[in-house]
């Protein structure tokens, strides 16, 4: 069974602080690792994707990766109020024989909230 | 990146009726898109995998007689819910690839949602 554990929060940070988001997977034969932002009733918005371990810099983002740990991060530096969201991180793991569709796995979010 | 449409954005139907709900990618060839379904206050669920040109792959628990997947082109991918009930009213999301196994980008469409009374 793939795991994609994420706390809920909410999380709370000031403006203007760096925001950190981990997530954990149970699944070692992951390979590709995601962040999205999902606004309340509205639909994922990819933000981020790391494949290697290390850091991945775009922007005010920043996701790391750690394949041994079995974890994924995201900083926001610099939080906004328009952080503000629920962020979600999604991992893809090789289908298995008989297994069913290949695609992502979810975590169940963490709800940010950045206070001005 | 990519944009994903989704049409429409909200339905409301009747119980036992038929809705279809189209996706397309707009500025990219997407040979696999994929299906989520989201209930208030949960993650996503992947519900099937949809191949151009060949069956969609169904995750456990998701009936496939029920929720129809057609991707015709490599731009349109549909999902019909056939014979709803209320409990099928959700946030029904697309999303398409975009690049090689293991080295891609996945981007989501607007949503649907789906009210079924």
């Amino acid at each position: 069974q793939k795991e994609v554990e994420q706390n809920s929060g909410p999380l709370s940070v000031p403006e203007g602080a760096i925001a950190s988001l981990n997530c954990t997977y149970s699944d070692r034969g992951s390979q590709s690792f995601f962040w999205y932002r999902q606004y309340s009733g509205k639909s994922p918005e990819l933000i981020m994707f790391i494949y290697s371990n290390g850091d991945k810099e775009d922007g005010r983002f920043t996701a790391q990766l750690n394949k041994a740990s079995q974890y994924v991060s995201l900083l926001i530096r610099d939080s906004q109020p328009s952080d503000s969201a629920t962020y979600l991180c999604a991992v893809n793991s090789p289908p298995r024989p008989g297994g069913g569709a290949d695609g992502l796995t979810f975590g169940k979010g963490t709800h940010l909230i950045i206070q001005p | 990146g990519a944009v994903v449409s989704q049409h429409p954005s909200r339905v409301i139907c009747k119980s036992g009726t038929s809705v279809k709900i189209e996706c397309r990618s707009l500025d990219f060839q997407a040979t696999t898109m994929f299906w989520y379904r989201q209930f208030p206050k949960q993650s996503l669920m992947l519900m099937a995998t949809s191949n151009e040109g060949s069956k969609a792959t169904y995750e456990q628990g998701v009936e496939k007689d029920k929720f129809l997947i057609n991707h015709a082109s490599l731009t349109l991918s549909t999902l019909t819910v056939t014979s709803a009930h209320p409990e099928d009213s959700s946030f029904y999301i697309c999303s398409a690839r975009v690049g090689l196994a293991y080295s891609y980008e996945q981007y989501f469409g607007p949503g649907t949602r789906l009210t079924v009374t």
